[in-house]
């Protein structure tokens, strides 16, 4: 079956980097696409990864190992703001977009 | 610019009734899709359009339909609601349809309570 595995839950700290894990399986590979979503509010477009490699773009970046079946967003110099979920969904051979849980963020100052 | 727009913003129903969530873009996308989001759940899609005047079934239609008339509207109709559709809707678009990786963009969601 088709499955995205994320963590629950992350805390992290004003300033500092936090690493968010997301691992795939899906039926074939057309993409993995990262989301951000404040709480009650819609989520929003952050980065695609088709290639391996990582694709930077300001404090947040993203990384793909499609050999791994394995994708991370990386945040840098965490602000408050950056409290959100974090949503993974890879796109399978039909350009179905299959969702992971979302990984809720907290930073403390 | 509204881009994607939701209505309504939040409903309680009796189960048994009918109701149309209503969603209408301003951006000239060419797809369209209804979303659910259940806690501890990833999205899931219950229908999609590539373009006006064509509606595919996505992963959960069971209860649901759509139409989709013109490029700017998307309404999603239940037409006997149950508590299990309790949740929240989101509509979104995209400049592409199923079978390309366009970014989507999602309107603010639909809070929907079933009793």
């Amino acid at each position: 079956g088709q499955n995205i595995d994320q963590p629950t839950e992350m805390t992290a700290t004003e300033g500092a980097i936090v690493q968010i894990n997301c691992t795939y399986q899906t039926s074939g590979f057309n993409g993995l696409f990262w989301y951000q979503q404040h709480a009650g509010e819609a989520p929003t477009f952050l980065s695609y990864n088709v290639l391996d490699g990582l694709e930077e773009k300001g404090r947040f970046s993203s990384f793909l190992s499609r050999s791994k079946g394995y994708s991370y967003l990386l945040l840098k110099e965490l602000q408050m703001k950056d409290s959100a979920s974090y949503l993974c969904a890879g796109m399978d051979s039909n350009y179905q977009l299959i969702w992971g849980a979302g990984t809720k963020l907290i930073i403390k100052p | 610019i509204a881009g994607i727009t939701q209505a309504p913003t939040s409903q309680i129903l009796a189960a048994g009734r009918r109701m149309t969530l209503r969603c209408t873009q301003d951006m000239r996308h060419n797809a369209m899709y209804w979303y659910r989001q259940d806690l501890g759940l990833g999205l899931r899609l219950i229908h999609y359009s590539n373009t006006a005047g064509t509606t595919g079934k996505g992963e959960v239609p069971d209860g649901y339909s759509v139409s989709r008339a013109n490029t700017d509207d998307f309404p999603l109709t239940l037409a006997s609601a149950v508590p299990s559709q309790t949740s929240v809707y989101f509509c979104a678009s995209s400049d592409s349809g199923q079978g390309d990786t366009g970014e989507l963009f999602f309107g603010e969601g639909s809070r929907l309570t079933v009793l």
